[in-house]
């Protein structure tokens, strides 16, 4: 079985300082991991992804994510935050003996203080 | 147009009406799904089609009705609904399916906010 787990509901960062979004999933096959993107009345935007290739993800935006299978974790983090990263943010397993149903995670709302 | 459309943005109804969603593709993916997102809930698959065919129906109630006439086009037609199906309804697509590897990433639509009164 599938299943994901954003260990944190809430996360409040002040500008220029670290971002750091935990999840830890679930899976019964070698996952694919996505991190998304949600802002306000908007839909969710790939932020990046990890599909058995390099455990170190970069993605758009100055976002990163490390894939530690002994960990089952898949953390999304960023040097330093801007103002712009305010949004709702979503970690996502997908099943990948068939590759097309997602799991996703409860989400993450990150608050950017100025 | 690029991406994923979705038409209308809102959408205000009452339980007795009949409407439809529409979501358009220009990705040239031939995965096509909808879901559903609720305050404080996770977002619910509801219906996967993989060329064109219907292949995930997540115990979803008969008065939604999926159509997909074609791997660009998917409908989700909606009567005698309840004030519960208030929620903002993503359309995504992907490539795939995919046996034994990894998942095609999801690009979504930005959704139509329904109101059931």
């Amino acid at each position: 079985a599938q299943s994901v787990t954003q260990l944190d509901s809430h996360v409040s960062v002040s500008e220029g300082t670290p971002v750091l979004l935990r999840c830890n999933y679930s899976s019964s096959y070698s996952p694919s991991l996505f991190w998304y993107v949600q802002h306000p009345n908007k839909g969710l935007q790939l932020l990046l992804k990890y599909t058995s290739a390099a455990t170190l993800v970069k993605g758009i935006n100055g976002f990163e994510a490390e894939f530690k299978k002994s960990e089952t974790s898949f953390h999304l983090t960023k040097p330093s935050a801007h103002m712009s990263d305010a949004a709702e943010y979503f970690c996502v397993v997908s099943r990948s003996n068939t590759g097309n149903q997602f799991y996703f995670g409860t989400g993450t709302s990150l608050t950017v203080i100025p | 147009e690029t991406g994923v459309t979705q038409t209308p943005r809102h959408l205000v109804m009452g339980m007795t009406n009949k409407k439809s969603l529409k979501c358009e593709q220009h990705l040239g993916h031939n995965a096509m799904y909808w879901y559903k997102q609720s305050a404080k809930k996770p977002l619910e698959l509801m219906f996967v089609y993989n060329f064109k065919e219907q292949t995930e129906n997540n115990s979803v109630p008969s008065r939604f009705s999926p159509e997909c006439p074609n791997s660009s086009h998917l409908f989700l037609h909606l009567h005698t609904l309840q004030p519960e199906d208030s929620a903002l309804y993503l359309c995504a697509s992907s490539q795939g399916p995919t046996t034994g590897g990894f998942g095609y990433e999801q690009y979504f639509g930005p959704g139509t906010r329904l109101t059931v009164t």
